[in-house]
């Protein structure tokens, strides 16, 4: 099946810092990947819809400037958090549905910040 | 509003017990639904989609329009089915997920 991965799995960071995370797409090629935030023991809450080639897409409640996200090619879209807080410190991660497969979305491990 | 609810946080039953996982959703339109689960350390994975009509590893769930349900079941549960479950919904050929609370499924020896 087809393969998701984000970088870094885990990021321990001080408050006022930024931090990126990468989500890529292995095998295929995705025009439109998906990020969420997850609580502990909670479900997941989506964030934006990240969109090669144009702006990405924020869910009501999510801050674009705190949250940037860049989908500079069809394998890679990047979500920066921006002045770091320990209120950001979450587990995220991303989604991509294989082209021609709006139902399906294989989902990346997730990477876990921790802000201090 | 377009929500997901999964009333049971834990269900917890013995290994050959059946099993349902109770999931009820609002969409005002003909969404896509979903069970996706998430193993001990691994990433969340599809289990099943309303669309397919398949059984996975045992499990089915039908759409119930009428009761607005999406229920998973299983006849008889084994130790390995142990995981986290979430019922997703999709609407619009988006893509997006809505995702319920999700579900502990705990099968004991």
């Amino acid at each position: 099946g087809a393969v998701v991965s984000q970088h870094p799995s885990r990021v321990i960071c001080k408050s006022g810092t930024s931090v990126k995370i990468e989500c890529r797409s292995l095998d295929f090629q995705a025009t439109t990947m998906f990020w969420y935030r997850q609580f502990p023991k909670q479900s997941l809450m989506l964030m934006a819809t990240s969109n090669e080639g144009s702006k990405a897409t924020y869910e009501q409640g999510v801050e674009k400037d705190k949250f940037l996200i860049n989908h500079a090619s069809l394998t890679l879209s990047t979500l920066t958090v921006t002045s770091a807080h320990p209120e950001d410190s979450s587990f995220y991660i991303c989604s991509a549905p294989v082209a021609g497969g709006q139902e399906t979305q294989y989902f990346g491990p997730g990477t876990r910040l921790l802000v201090l | 509003a377009q929500r997901v609810t999964q009333p049971e946080k834990l269900l917890s039953v013995f290994k050959g017990a059946p099993v349902e996982l109770k999931c009820n959703y609002s969409y005002s339109g003909s969404p896509e639904l979903f069970w996706y689960v998430q193993y001990s350390r691994q990433r969340l994975q599809l289990l099943l989609r309303h669309i397919s009509r398949e059984s996975i590893k045992g499990f089915t769930a039908d759409l119930n329009k009428g009761e607005t349900s999406f229920h998973l079941k299983k006849p008889f549960a084994q130790e390995e089915d142990s995981a986290m479950y979430y019922c997703a919904l999709s609407g619009s050929n988006t893509g997006k997920l809505i995702f319920g609370q999700g579900t502990t499924l705990q099968v004991k020896p």
